[in-house]
């Protein structure tokens, strides 16, 4: 199984401002994905992070809102930008090895956004 | 459209009886089915998957799940709850890698066990 850091594990943030989430992961893996959980809510995929390139973002995610990194295979960022309270949520990092298609997907414990 | 549905916004079991949370899907083709747990501040945690085989599999903590392709249900069970096993339960449905193969989540049920 794969080890997920994710930081930071909460934060407050100013409306207008943007914050930074790091996922870090203690293996190479083939594919890391962002996802964010609205209070109460399931799980919505914002983006697969692919390496090298531009991430690749789901229908109601644009680049310029939730730009994302990942230079390796072992490391992503996503930023927030411009934040505004209907941002505040939960931010999760997932990856998944689909060299192995049969695995299951590892989360890292989130990001707790709230946004004043 | 694929779909995952928990039926059940939230479930509430005495402990030391059985419980069930429940999982429909729709997607086509066979896809691989999954169940997750979240505990309040945490990330998610897998608890069990099916690939193929044995329609009943078991996973973490007790936990066991059984697949019924007719139904195109994959309901989580386990015999006797404890107070512990209070969280979020999310069913997840991987589709065929030429749909996709993303990862989708149902809504999820909040098990709540008194004691």
């Amino acid at each position: 199984s794969a080890v997920i850091s994710q930081k930071p594990s909460r934060d407050i943030c100013q409306r207008g401002t943007s914050l930074t989430i790091q996922c870090q992961v203690d293996s190479q893996v083939t594919m890391m994905f962002w996802y964010r959980q609205q209070p109460g809510q399931s799980l919505t995929l914002i983006a697969t992070a692919n390496q090298g390139s531009e991430a690749t973002y789901e229908s109601g995610f644009v680049i310029d809102k939730f730009p994302i990194s990942r230079p390796n295979l072992t490391f992503s960022t996503l930023t927030v930008s411009n934040m505004s309270p209907e941002d505040s949520s939960i931010y999760l990092c997932s990856v998944e090895d689909w060299a192995r298609r049969n695995t299951e997907a590892f989360f890292g414990q989130g990001t707790r956004l709230t946004v004043v | 459209a694929q779909s995952v549905a928990q039926p059940e916004d939230q479930v509430n079991v005495a402990e030391g009886n059985p419980l069930t949370v429940k999982c429909t899907y729709s997607v086509s083709g066979n896809p691989y089915l999954f169940w997750y747990v979240q505990y309040p501040n945490r990330g998610l945690q897998f608890l069990l998957k099916y690939i193929t085989g044995d329609n009943l599999v078991k996973g973490s903590y007790g936990f066991e799940a059984e697949f019924n392709k007719s139904q195109t249900s994959f309901h989580l069970k386990k015999p006797s709850a404890l107070v512990s096993d209070s969280a979020l339960y999310f069913c997840a449905v991987r589709p065929n890698y030429n749909q996709g193969g993303k990862l989708i989540f149902g809504q999820g049920t909040e098990l709540s066990v008194k004691p």
